[in-house]
C-alpha cells in the first residue's frame, strides 16, 4: 500500500520555467491538499480539493494552479517559477477534513 | 494572520522525562485538532488528534489536552525517548471546509 506518492522528489528550475508536481493516493480518499514548508513558516496550505471535481484556494495560492484529475490524482502547476517558490512541497490526502491527513514524502524544489 | 501558533521553535528534554509541546489558536470555530511528527526528509506523520467536544485524548505515551476557553492545546510525551526527536506540528480543522491549518512547528530534541 503506497499511500500518497509524489513525483519528482527533487527538482531545480530556472526562473520563469514551468513545471507540474504530481500526486497520487491509493486510499480512496475524498480530499487532497498541497502544502509548502519553509523554515520558520511551518506548513502552509496552497490549494486543496475537498472532493473530486472541486478545488479551493488555501493560504498561499498565488503563483500556483491545481488540477484534480480524478479521485486519485491532484497536481500542482507552477506556470512561471520564481525564487520565492523555492520550498519543500507536500501533497496530502484525507478521507474527509475531520480525519487525519496522510502526507507524501515531499518534493524539494529549488528555483534559481 | 497565523491562526495556529506554536510559540516555542525548539525544546530539549532529557530521556525519560516529560515533553510538553504547546499550541495556541485564534479561531474558536476550529472543531478538530491534530498533532503530527516530522523527521528530516520525510513527510509529516499523524500522531494523535482530539475533537473539540473532548478535553483529553490519550494514546500510549502521547496525551493531548484541549483547553477551549484558553484556545490552547498541548501534547505530552511521557516518558520521552531519543526516537521522539523530531519536529512536531499542531493543526486545526476548519469545519465545513475540509482543510487543515498548521502551526509553525516545534523541534523537540530528546537527550540520551
Amino acid at each position: 500500500n503506497a499511500g500518497v506518492t509524489q513525483t519528482p522528489k527533487f527538482q531545480v528550475l530556472k526562473t520563469g520555467q514551468s513545471m507540474t508536481l504530481q500526486c497520487a493516493q491509493d486510499m480512496n480518499h475524498n480530499s487532497m491538499y498541497w502544502y509548502r514548508q519553509d523554515p520558520g513558516m511551518g506548513l502552509r496550505l496552497i490549494y486543496y480539493s475537498a472532493s473530486e471535481g472541486t478545488t479551493d484556494k488555501g493560504e498561499v495560492p498565488n503563483g500556483y494552479n491545481v488540477s484534480r484529475l480524478n479521485k486519485r490524482e491532484f497536481s500542482l502547476r507552477l506556470e512561471s517559477a520564481a525564487p520565492s517558490q523555492t520550498s519543500v512541497y507536500f501533497c496530502a490526502s484525507s478521507r474527509q477534513g475531520d480525519t487525519e491527513a496522510f502526507f507524501g514524502q515531499g518534493t524539494r524544489l529549488t528555483v534559481v | 494572520d497565523q491562526q495556529v501558533k506554536q510559540n516555542s521553535p525548539s525544546l530539549s528534554v532529557q530521556e525519560g522525562r516529560i515533553s510538553i509541546l504547546n499550541c495556541d489558536y485564534t479561531n474558536s470555530m476550529f472543531d478538530y485538532f491534530l498533532w503530527y511528527k516530522k523527521y528530516p526528509a520525510e513527510g509529516p506523520t499523524f500522531l494523535i488528534s482530539i475533537s473539540s467536544i473532548k478535553d483529553k485524548n490519550e494514546d500510549g505515551r502521547f496525551t493531548v489536552f484541549l483547553n477551549k476557553s484558553a484556545k490552547h492545546l498541548s501534547l505530552h510525551i511521557v516518558p520521552s525517548q531519543p526516537g521522539d526527536s523530531a519536529v512536531y506540528f499542531c493543526a486545526a480543522s476548519v469545519p465545513g471546509t475540509y482543510k487543515y491549518i498548521f502551526g509553525t512547528g516545534t523541534r523537540l530534541k530528546v537527550l540520551a
